[in-house]
């Protein structure tokens, strides 16, 4: 069974720029979670998805939007990139079996490493 | 909002050495995740667990509900085993700790 797959693994930006990532999960997984990983922040929750719905946010300003399709794929939107949106970008796919995606183990992909000029 | 803490931040040690690695958490959880993160980027799940402890290969983890306390241990250490090692707690997003740095020298 394929990984996470996230596209694309590299991109530079300049200031004030957007920018769509994507997430393609395990097949079969619903759940699709965004993290944000920088080196003074460390990783932070960005987003959830399921069922093409936003489950739970984290406390991200609303440049930071994200959406998933009825074939369980993400994307993520950065709208106006500032110098401090240049960071990691994982996703990870969630089996959901019961209650809360963060109760099953997810599954990382190897991430978008974004950095904005 | 649950805080979480990981020990030491960085550890050094020689090829064979036994590692341990903590992390406390504040609020009351059901299971707890450790991951590994290599150089690149890659994450990894190396365990989710509720109670007690489980073991792959060289790595075990344990963790006791009670104290809010996990530890993970690599036996026979080896220099592939230099990563980032994160502990995370579930809620309704997961939260991190600040990761654990290990260099294994040969």
């Amino acid at each position: 069974k394929a990984g996470v797959t996230q596209t694309p693994r590299y991109l530079i930006k300049t200031r004030g720029q957007q920018v769509t990532l994507s997430c393609s999960p395990i097949s079969g997984h619903r759940s699709v979670s965004w993290y944000q990983q920088t080196p003074g922040q460390g990783l932070q929750f960005l987003f959830e998805y399921f069922s093409e719905t936003q489950r739970n946010k984290g406390n991200f300003p609303g440049r930071f939007s994200g959406r998933q399709f009825s074939n369980s794929r993400s994307e993520m939107n950065v709208s106006t990139l500032e110098l401090g949106d240049s960071a990691l970008y994982l996703c990870a796919s969630s089996l959901i079996l019961a209650g809360e995606s963060t109760h099953n183990e997810q599954f990382f992909g190897p991430g978008t490493r974004l950095t904005v000029l | 909002k649950n805080e979480v803490e990981q020990s030491p931040q960085n550890l050094t040690a020689q090829e064979g050495e036994f590692i341990t690695i903590n992390c406390s958490y504040s609020v009351g959880i059901s299971a707890l995740h450790w991951l590994q993160q290599h150089p690149g980027g890659g994450i990894v799940s190396l365990f989710m667990l509720s109670s007690g402890k489980k073991k792959h290969g060289r790595l075990i983890a344990t963790i006791n509900i009670q104290e809010k306390h996990s530890s993970l241990h690599i036996t026979a250490s080896h220099p592939r085993d230099s990563a980032v090692y994160i502990c995370a707690v579930p809620g309704e997003k997961l939260t991190f700790g600040t990761g654990t740095r290990l260099t294994i020298i040969p």
